[in-house]
């Protein structure tokens, strides 16, 4: 069975801190890498994603990935209130490309 | 660009009550269509997926069943629902391989 393992929440960091957001998978087929956000009461949406070994970055997000470990992470820079969410990591694989969540981590960002 | 429209937003249904909700989406043709259901301050668990019409795949057994009868469409139901029912439905689609899936509004069903 596939696992996702998120770290506990809630997370509060503040405003302007780095917020850093983990993950542990035990596919080791898992491929690609997906991280959303989600407010209270709202749908995903999608943040970033990542293939390959390493860091990637988009603004203000850095997904970092490591496969021999099987380990994904998310760091927020500058966090701002508006981050203040549930972030979901989700490793993709098999033939349609399922995606298995974790759980969630709970982020505040205090003002 | 790909808009993905489910309704009803919510949805109040007694025990033993049928179910279907649908899922209809816009811009892309033969997506991956996904049913994902999040229970109460739970992560999303993946109930069916669709690489096409008429072909569905089931992740877990319970007494839903989903259908695709067209590439755009796809269909959640059930002849009897539960308690346990109770919760966020989500549709998502993939355009391809490695691509993320992007979700709807969603569907919030209570059960009494």
């Amino acid at each position: 069975q596939k696992e996702v393992e998120q770290n506990s929440g809630p997370l509060s960091v503040p405003e302007g801190a780095i917020a850093s957001l983990n993950c542990t998978y035990s596919d080791r087929g898992s491929q690609s890498f997906f991280w959303y956000r989600q407010y209270s009461g709202k749908s995903p949406e999608l943040i970033m994603f990542i293939y390959s070994n390493g860091d990637k970055e988009d603004g203000r997000f850095t997904a970092q990935l490591n496969k021999a470990s099987q380990y994904v992470s998310l760091l927020i820079r500058d966090s701002q209130p508006s981050d203040s969410a549930t972030y979901l990591c989700a490793p993709q694989s098999g033939s349609a490309r399922q995606l298995t969540f974790g759980s969630g981590t709970q982020l505040t960002v205090l003002p | 660009s790909q808009t993905i429209h489910q309704w009803p937003a919510t949805l109040v249904q007694p025990v033993g009550s049928p179910l279907s909700l649908e899922c209809t989406v816009e811009g892309t043709s033969n997506p991956n269509l996904y049913w994902y259901r999040q229970a109460a301050g739970r992560g999303l668990q993946l109930l069916f997926y669709s690489v096409g019409i008429g072909q569905i795949s089931s992740e877990v057994p319970q007494n839903l069943s989903a259908s695709r009868p067209q590439d755009r469409q796809f269909i959640l139901s059930s002849k009897k629902l539960l308690l346990s029912d109770s919760g966020f439905y989500l549709c998502a689609l993939s355009t391809g391989n490695y691509q993320p899936q992007h979700f709807g509004d969603g569907t919030r069903l209570s059960i009494l």
